[in-house]
């Protein structure tokens, strides 16, 4: 059972562009939404996390904008660079197991020079 | 100045055999994870440990065994491998399982080919 759906399984962004990668999630009880990137042959690494409590986090060029009533949530990466390219997982957990985290499907990231 | 250390990074070898991988963590963390992640590179959670205390069992077949001699190692047995356990494991840690925000620190993983 899925219970952190992501979208797209691949993208391919032109340099500078903003790469947006979609995630929906069905348990209402998840209270944590992290975001983590993997370059090949590495393992994951946190990029970048959101409570439920706020509807958009910033990082840099990296911002998550969250919609709790939808139960979604997404990553935007602005100006990409090709040093962006990776596969991006986003996740989800809750405080009754917080050591869980339920990671989607993970979309492969390609940003063409 | 490795964070979380895995060895081997490659294991190649016949069904049926049993092998181990090995995981230490220099961070000082009190919780450890093995993750297995498929061709499709989904990744998903195997087992959990706190303070040497096994705290998350997924449904794994029980040919999986890990264990944590002391809190910065945590160790991965698998008896009797087959086709389907060929996947990239990923051995992972944090300060503590019990806070909801604290960030999961991953090795480099381990790719186990089972011929």
């Amino acid at each position: 059972q899925q219970q952190v759906k992501q979208s797209p399984q691949s993208l391919i962004v032109q340099k500078g562009g903003i790469s947006i990668i979609n995630c929906a999630y069905e348990n209402t009880a998840f209270d944590y939404f992290p975001w983590y990137q993997q370059f090949p042959g590495k393992g994951p690494a946190l990029l970048i996390a959101i409570r439920p409590d706020v509807s958009e986090k910033k990082e840099g060029r990296f911002t998550i904008s969250f919609n709790k009533s939808a139960k979604q949530f997404s990553l935007h990466i602005m100006d990409s660079q090709p040093g962006d390219s990776a596969t991006y997982f986003c996740a989800a957990s809750t405080l009754s197991s917080a050591s869980k985290i339920i990671f989607g499907s993970g979309t492969r990231l390609s940003i063409r020079p | 100045d490795t964070a979380v250390s895995q060895t081997p990074k490659y294991l190649v070898t016949q069904m049926g055999n049993d092998k181990s991988i090995k995981c230490e963590q220099n961070l000082g963390h009190d919780t450890m994870y093995w993750y297995k992640q498929d061709s499709k590179k989904f990744l998903k959670i195997m087992f959990s440990y706190n303070n040497k205390e096994l705290i998350i069992n997924e449904t794994v077949p029980n040919r999986f065994s890990p264990k944590s001699p002391d809190k910065a190692h945590l160790n991965l047995h698998i008896n009797s491998l087959e086709l389907g356990d060929s996947a990239v494991y990923f051995c992972a840690s944090s300060l503590s399982g019990r806070s909801l925000y604290n960030e999961q620190f991953f090795g480099p993983g381990t790719r186990l080919t089972v011929l």
